[in-house]
């Protein structure tokens, strides 16, 4: 079964400073799109990166940026000079692309910004 | 920009009623989803629908749970009988057809927080 693993319940960083979120996801197609997705207090889900398993060069849009490791089946999402305002839940989710539409999601971290 | 809809941002429902929740897709999107996240968990998927029709269901979406589309721009998720673990955040989403290794995302609504009492 798909499943995507996210060990860092929560995690702290200082204001300027980057992070990175791991998450490690468990599939046997060729074929899947990796997505970060941000979820502030008030509750909605931001899309932030997409990256597709045939994807050669990692991913990058703006402060973020995925640290792909295909072999290691993992995508980090790395935050460079994070902000107050960056201070929320994130999700990895995965979605295969022979297998339905839908996307599995991680259990999340919740980033803390500190000032 | 277009965004994806929802109503109400808040339901509160006695337990065994029947709730309908209210979607509106972006409009040139194909693909529909609804989606649970029971306070401080993850996301969790129940079922999509493409072409009028669900494409598919998690073990989630059992028999108390429908979707229709019932005028091509409202995507509705109806709960018949409502029980307290029904309670959680309920999220709509949308994404244009896609194929293989597009990058579509899925485009959230801001949710509907549905709470069984």
């Amino acid at each position: 079964a798909q499943k995507i693993t996210q060990t860092q319940p929560g995690m702290f960083v200082q204001e300027k400073e980057a992070v990175t979120l791991d998450c490690t996801y468990d599939t046997s197609d060729q074929s899947y799109g990796l997505f970060w997705y941000k979820q502030p207090s008030s509750g909605e889900m931001i899309f932030l990166i997409y990256q597709g398993s045939y994807d050669e060069q990692n991913a990058t849009e703006g402060r973020y940026s995925l640290n792909f490791q295909k072999a290691r089946k993992s995508a980090n999402l790395v935050i460079s000079a994070s902000q107050l305002g960056d201070s929320a839940m994130y999700f990895c989710a995965m979605r295969l692309d022979n297998y339905g539409q839908n996307f599995v999601f991680g259990p999340g971290t919740r980033l803390s910004v500190l000032p | 920009e277009p965004e994806v809809t929802q109503t109400p941002s808040h339901q509160v429902t006695q337990m065994g009623q029947e709730v309908i929740l209210r979607c509106v897709p972006i409009s040139n999107h194909l693909y529909f989803y609804w989606y649970r996240q029971i306070l401080g968990q993850k996301v969790e998927f129940l079922v999509s629908f493409y072409n009028n029709e669900i494409s598919e269901k998690s073990e989630i979406f059992d028999d108390q749970f429908s979707v229709e589309r019932p005028d091509g721009s409202n995507f509705t998720l109806k709960i018949r009988s409502t029980k307290l673990e029904d309670s959680a955040m309920y999220f709509c989403a949308s994404s244009p057809l896609m194929g293989q290794g597009d990058s579509y995302e899925q485009y959230f609504g801001p949710g509907t927080r549905l709470t069984v009492t």
